[in-house]
């Protein structure tokens, strides 16, 4: 059964700390991804990556990195957490051209 | 932007009458899917169509593709309680690696 994990489902956190949100799946899946789900915005893409130490920015990289040192894990890092990062994260692995299987989704609160 | 956009936004109905919900997009596909999310959580895979197929099934659900038109239907028959969700199109674009979503619809199922 395909698997894919999020370190934490809720986060609380201060403006201005750094945040890593980590990401692991079992389906040796060449591809990962991160997006953010904001009410009314739908999911957007941060970023993603084909292969291990490759990332590609998405539609809204701004104020986020990435971090792809092993193929089953990818690492989103918010450098200095603000209020306006605030939101539902999600982690998505897929083969090439196939379905994204999804993990739960961190809801992450900046204070 | 290749953005699929569903119609309507909400959908109501009562237990045991059928639901569908539209999908539009703006480029040409390689494949287009949709997903199911429940309150708060990750998306789940129902189904993927690829662009050189008109009509696909699964259980309960089938869905439709008119590539001329750039749209696509979810159809939920016999609904139930359990279909309550937000749905979700996503389309993956020929070379591409990522998928773009839509903004979903929210469907509540009444007893």
């Amino acid at each position: 059964d395909v698997k894919v994990t999020q370190s934490s489902r809720y986060l609380v956190k201060r403006t201005g700390e750094k945040v890593f949100l980590e990401c692991v799946q079992d389906m040796d899946h060449e591809n990962m991804f991160w997006y953010r789900q904001d009410p009314g915005l739908g999911l957007r893409l941060i970023y993603f990556s084909y292969d291990v130490k490759m990332k590609e920015k998405g539609d809204i990289p701004e104020g986020y990195s990435v971090s792809r040192e092993k193929k089953e894990r990818f690492s989103l890092i918010l450098e200095s957490a603000s209020t306006n990062q605030t939101s539902m994260y999600l982690c998505a692995s897929s083969s090439v051209g196939d379905t994204q299987y999804f993990g739960p989704g961190t809801r992450l609160t900046v204070l | 932007s290749q953005q699929g956009e569903e119609d309507p936004q909400a959908l109501s109905i009562q237990e045991g009458e059928n639901a569908t919900m539209n999908c539009s997009y703006k480029t040409s596909i390689n494949n287009l899917q949709w997903y199911r999310q429940n309150s708060g959580r990750g998306l789940v895979h129902l189904i993927l169509i690829r662009s050189n197929e008109r009509e696909k099934h699964s259980g309960r659900l089938r869905v439709t593709l008119d590539t001329s038109k750039k749209s696509s239907s979810l159809l939920i028959t016999a609904s139930r309680a359990a279909d309550t969700a937000s749905y979700f199109c996503a389309t993956d674009a020929w070379g591409a690696q990522k998928l773009v979503f839509g903004q979903g619809t929210r469907l509540t199922i009444n007893p």
